[in-house]
């Protein structure tokens, strides 16, 4: 298996610009979620799906904050509009139910 | 409320020296216990893992693992430290939901 697929891998946006991630899981695994990694505030879990199904979004920061997984082989987190403190490495992970998660090699967003 | 902790932020080890990287977990039940590594620029590692049986969980690059219910820690060890071993390590449990600890950043001095 390829493992977990992330594209792109480096994205430098402007402010106000609409940002989209993708990810693709390893096939079989029925969870995908997608983590924010900063030096101030460390790996965060932003939302993570089941089966397709958002299950908790709580760490979504804000409403300029979307994710959706429309089938099993894809999932896109999308920032509409992006600001400079959205600047980060985003990770999306997949895992089997109660098993490790496996990372992809993350996005490095620059929004300046 | 469930959650890992690890205590050291930062560890600085010579290379040869044996190393121990702590985590502290609260949960209600034994969770599922894991060690992930990342090397600067990259995504996280899986290192090992503990569902059940032994103890000592052995994984890759040479580090092994001790789950002590009594403490209710799983601290990540190695005998001789490398210095491609500098990196961040990650402590992480689940049984419904995943947590991960805070990570500790090794530096490893020649």
């Amino acid at each position: 298996d390829a493992g977990v697929i992330q594209s792109p891998r480096h994205e430098v946006t402007e402010m106000g610009q609409e940002v989209t991630l993708r990810c693709k899981p390893i096939s079989g695994h029925d969870y995908l979620f997608w983590y924010r990694q900063t030096m101030m505030r460390g790996l965060e879990l932003l939302i993570y799906f089941n089966n397709n199904v958002p299950i908790d979004d709580s760490g979504m920061p804000e409403d300029r904050f979307s994710a959706k997984m429309p089938n099993a082989s894809f999932s896109t987190l999308k920032i509409q509009p992006s600001e400079p403190r959205d600047s980060a490495v985003y990770f999306c992970a997949s895992s089997l139910p109660g098993s490790e998660q496996y990372f992809g090699p993350g996005t490095r967003l620059t929004v300046t | 409320a469930q959650s890992v902790t690890q205590p050291d932020i930062h560890i600085t080890v010579s290379e040869g020296a044996s190393l121990e990287l702590r985590c502290n977990y609260s949960y209600g039940a034994t969770p599922y216990l894991f060690w992930y590594v990342q090397s600067p620029g990259q995504g996280l590692q899986l290192l090992l893992k503990y569902f059940s049986g032994d103890t000592l969980v052995q994984g890759i690059k040479g580090f092994e693992a001790e789950f002590k219910r009594s403490q209710s820690s799983f601290n990540l060890r190695k005998p001789s430290v490398h210095w491609s071993d500098a990196a961040e390590y990650f402590c992480a449990v689940t049984r419904n939901q995943f947590y991960f600890g805070t990570g500790t950043s090794l530096t490893v001095i020649p």
